[in-house]
């Protein structure tokens, strides 16, 4: 079973910033917090992940909370195109074995 | 980023009939890659781990005879779907990761296979 819970859907207004969380109560010290998402009938695409700092990239940013038992994904200005499945997944350190949730599909809305 | 790449994208085969599907990383090695399988309006599924040079490992309730898993080289994993049956029509998606215990996997651009 999936380590992490996420709400179904979310809307966001274009130009805005799109805060997506996720809860992973359970993780553990040495699992990683990863986010894809997944446009539709295409493989999913790597955003970004962390372990306990909080990392920004040029696509997002992600927050972990202090007791690492939940994240937000922030899109800081949302577009049409990042209309997508969001998936949040815990990666045990030694293995790319992804156990997927059932994400959040983000709709950005003009 | 790296890339990972899947062939065919798209596939329609006859009741019976078998599929190979082939997923290789074009820029990095991967002694384990993995296929996915996806329905409408559903999450990814993990079917199987494939591992360079020996037997893959199937994930509870998936058949390792129907689907089998070839992983000859650090750079190709190929699925085949035995006597395709209409149910088994699906989004199959593989993913890669390079070495390294920071990295990310990367994922083919799925295949759609549509079983008639």
């Amino acid at each position: 079973d999936a380590k992490t819970t996420q709400p179904p859907s979310m809307d966001c207004a274009e130009g805005r910033a799109a805060n997506l969380p996720c809860n992973h109560s359970t993780i553990s010290g040495n699992e990683y917090v990863y986010w894809y998402r997944q446009i539709h009938s295409q493989g999913p695409q790597y955003i970004i992940h962390g372990l306990k700092n909080n990392e920004t990239n040029e696509m997002a940013s992600l927050i972990i909370t202090e007791d690492r038992k939940s994240s937000t994904l922030i899109l800081p200005h949302a577009t049409l195109r990042d209309t997508a499945v969001y998936y949040c997944i815990v990666r045990v350190v030694g293995t790319y074995k992804y156990i997927f949730g059932t994400g959040t599909r983000l709709k950005v809305l003009a | 980023g790296a890339v990972v790449s899947q062939h065919p994208s798209r596939v329609i085969c006859k009741s019976g009939t078998s599929v190979k599907i082939e997923c290789r990383s074009l820029d990095f090695q991967a002694t384990t890659m993995f296929w996915y399988r996806q329905f409408p309006k559903q999450s990814l599924m993990l079917m199987a781990t494939s591992n360079e040079g020996s037997k893959a490992t199937y994930e509870q309730g998936v058949e390792k005879d129907k689907f089998l898993i070839n992983h000859a080289s650090l750079t190709l994993s190929t699925l085949t779907v035995t006597s395709a049956h209409p149910e088994d029509s699906s989004f199959y998606i593989c993913s890669a990761a390079g070495q390294g215990s920071n990295t990310e996997a990367f994922f083919g651009q799925g295949t759609r296979l549509t079983v008639v």
